[in-house]
């Protein structure tokens, strides 16, 4: 059972327009989210988070948008740029403070910036 | 500050053969996770310690693997004997869980390729 789940496996967005990345998650308890990027041969690094307490939050280019009632968050990409081009994960946890603490991961989204 | 710190990058092995794959994570941090990657699954957590204890090994495959962390800085995924389904890049992450406010964030290695033949 996928608690966390990013539905498209691909999307390509031309260079300079935005980019929007979905996730939805079926566990009520998780109360904090993050993405995280990754490059060919490297390993995911840390991108944006949001608690539960907000419903937005915003790094820059990144914002991400978080709608607890249909548990769903979405990644805004603005203006995209090449170099955005990576996949993004999307993850979540219910406990980020104590000792049980783990992220449940979405399978990834391909993001593809056309020049 | 140097980060996650994995080795070997790439591993090639026969059917069969023990295959050890090394972490260490970043100095300081209490909590250290080992992430199987394959196109079928996405990232699979394996098992995760905290303070060099395990906390949770439910992710970890079957009796062929095994992971200890014999110290805050080192860690080691074992892998005996290995059959091709084991082929996939294997991370390891670290994360300073104690720390508040926590982010949450995971710091990633860049990853052990393994293929088995």
């Amino acid at each position: 059972d996928q608690q966390v789940k990013q539905n498209s496996p691909s999307l390509s967005v031309q260079e300079g327009r935005i980019s929007i990345l979905n996730c939805d998650y079926t566990n009520s308890m998780f109360d904090y989210f993050l993405w995280y990027k990754k490059y060919p041969a490297e390993g995911p690094t840390f991108l944006i988070s949001i608690s539960s307490i907000k419903d937005k939050n915003e790094d820059g280019r990144f914002t991400v948008f978080l709608n607890k009632s249909a548990k769903h968050l979405s990644l805004h990409i603005v203006p995209s740029q090449p170099g955005d081009s990576a996949v993004y994960f999307c993850a979540a946890s219910d406990s980020p403070w104590d000792s049980n603490y783990q992220l449940i991961w979405g399978a990834g989204t391909k993001l593809i910036i056309k020049p | 500050d140097a980060g996650v710190i994995q080795s070997p990058r790439h591993e090639v092995t026969e059917m069969g053969q023990e295959v050890t794959l090394r972490c260490k994570p970043i100095s300081g941090h209490d909590y250290l996770f080992w992430y199987r990657q394959t196109m079928m699954r996405g990232l699979e957590l394996l098992i995760y310690f905290n303070n060099n204890v395990p906390i949770d090994d439910s992710g970890m495959p079957e009796d062929r693997f095994s992971a200890k962390m014999p110290n805050a800085s080192f860690s080691t995924l074992k892998i005996q004997p290995s059959e091709p389904r084991d082929s996939a890049v294997y991370f390891c992450a670290s994360s300073l869980v104690s720390e508040r406010p926590n982010t949450g964030e995971l710091f990633f290695g860049e990853g052990s390729r393994l293929t088995v033949l």
